[in-house]
């Protein structure tokens, strides 16, 4: 059964101060792994696809890579308009988009 | 990327009524997914909206509670029926795109009293 878990559940942060996020995950075989950011009481935006282990995207301070078992989100030198819940997703390779799993987030703050 | 819009943002609702969420993308897309998440929660699929034939619903979400429309291939509505303090959620309506993942629309807020 595919599953994804997320660690860890909150983190605070001081501005400037590095950190990751992290996305374990278990499928039969991977389609995609998605990560996204979502404010307070807003739908979730669109990071990142990755689609194979070795696999890096980066956009602005974060940075996501990929392993066969898990997946990381490196956020560089944060600002409080960083702090967001970042979600990870995962698609199984045969799977339609129905069968997306969500994790439970990290919920990032980032203090000035 | 589509662009989805849902109406209402947010609502404050009294118990025993129901609401109809809107979906609107601007482009002509096949199936549109309508998600749950109660407040602390993750995302939770409720149903698959398929233009000309009836929505397929995920365990434990049923038409009578949730009926879908799907009347051409931009706009979809969700019905929230009978609606409890239980129901309070964000409702979102998504789509796939050509890489295989998901868009959100905004999401409307339902406060049920």
């Amino acid at each position: 059964e595919d599953q994804v878990t997320q660690s860890p559940e909150a983190l605070r942060l001081q501005e400037g101060e590095s950190s990751s996020l992290n996305c374990s995950y278990t499928v039969s075989g991977l389609r995609g792994l998605f990560w996204y950011r979502q404010d307070p009481g807003k739908g979730p935006e669109f990071l990142f696809t990755l689609y194979s282990a070795g696999e890096e995207k980066e956009k602005e301070r974060l940075k996501a890579t990929l392993t066969k078992k898990e997946s990381f989100l490196h956020i560089t030198a944060p600002k409080p308009e960083d702090s967001a819940t970042y979600l990870c997703a995962v698609r199984d390779t045969y799977s339609s988009a129905s069968k997306i799993i969500f994790g439970s987030g990290t919920r990032l703050s980032i203090r000035p | 990327s589509a662009v989805i819009s849902q109406k209402p943002s947010r609502d404050i609702c009294q118990r025993g009524t129901s609401l109809t969420i809107q979906c609107q993308v601007d482009s002509q897309v096949t199936m549109m997914f309508w998600y749950r998440q109660q407040p602390g929660q993750s995302l939770t699929l409720i149903a698959t909206a398929n233009q000309g034939s009836e929505a397929t619903y995920e365990s434990g979400f049923v038409i009578d509670k949730f009926p879908i429309s799907r009347p051409n291939l931009t706009f979809s509505t969700l019905t929230v029926s009978n609606m409890s303090p239980e129901d309070s959620s964000i409702y979102l309506c998504s789509v796939e795109e050509s890489a295989g993942e998901l868009f959100f629309g905004e999401g409307s807020r339902l406060t049920v009293l």
